[in-house]
């Protein structure tokens, strides 16, 4: 069965880091591309960013809103997803999400989420 | 980055038929096709249909998906209490090298 369990989310004050993680089980982590979303309380989704495989380099992408400032990597072999968010901004509360992605782009499995607070 | 365009609400009787859509461009929509997601009240989103109308095992015959151009749409029959939920589609986008999000289309069944 897939799994993906994410974790580290709580409160943070504006200006400051939080590191997620995301620990995937039931399939060949390294295989796949692995995606960032988020949800702020009541709105839609937002997509964060993207681990593309080994086969692809490892390569990442991230939304305009996060550039710069988070950061997605992962380590295949404790099959695990992690993104690094510094310089938060209240807007940046939301609920992250880790999701299976397919070279096809469509997320085929989702974790629970995980809740981040940018509050003072 | 700019996103799908959804309508904010759909509503259809109970047993009736509802169809979202989903506006997109060339470079998502138009270009890879759509994905439609189900999301209801505190839980992760799920996978509904994929390049425009491949289900994921285990998911409703009553959901079908389709594209014309910019357009996806997702097609719900005989409509259940239980398909109350959000709906959102997705498509990566290959001029912004982003996934795109539509911002939710909340689905009433009367």
């Amino acid at each position: 069965e897939v799994q993906l369990v994410e974790s580290g989310g709580g409160l943070v004050q504006p200006g400051g880091s939080l590191r997620l993680s995301c620990e995937a089980s039931g399939f060949t982590f390294s295989d796949h591309y692995v995606d960032w979303v988020r949800q702020a309380p009541g709105k839609g989704l937002e997509w964060v960013g993207r681990s593309r495989n080994k086969a692809n380099s490892y390569s990442t992408e991230y939304a305009a809103s996060v550039k710069g400032r988070f950061t997605v990597s992962r380590d295949d072999s404790m099959h695990s997803l992690y993104l690094q968010m510094n310089s938060l901004k209240t807007e940046d509360t939301a609920v992250y999400y880790c999701a299976r992605t397919t070279p096809s782009n469509f997320f085929d499995y989702w974790g629970r989420g995980t809740l981040v607070t940018v509050s003072s | 980055q700019a996103g799908l365009t959804q309508p904010p609400s759909v509503s259809g009787g109970l047993r009736q038929t509802a169809t979202l859509t989903c506006t997109g461009n060339n470079n998502n929509v138009g270009n890879q096709g759509a994905a439609w997601l189900q999301q209801h009240q505190g839980h992760p989103p799920q996978l509904l249909s994929f390049r425009n109308n491949n289900r994921p095992s285990g998911i409703s015959e009553r959901f079908s998906a389709s594209r014309s151009g910019n357009t996806a749409s997702l097609t719900i029959t005989g409509l259940q209490p239980e398909d109350e939920a959000d709906y959102y589609c997705s498509a990566w986008d290959s001029s912004l090298t982003a996934v795109v999000f539509g911002g939710g289309t909340k689905l009433t069944v009367l």
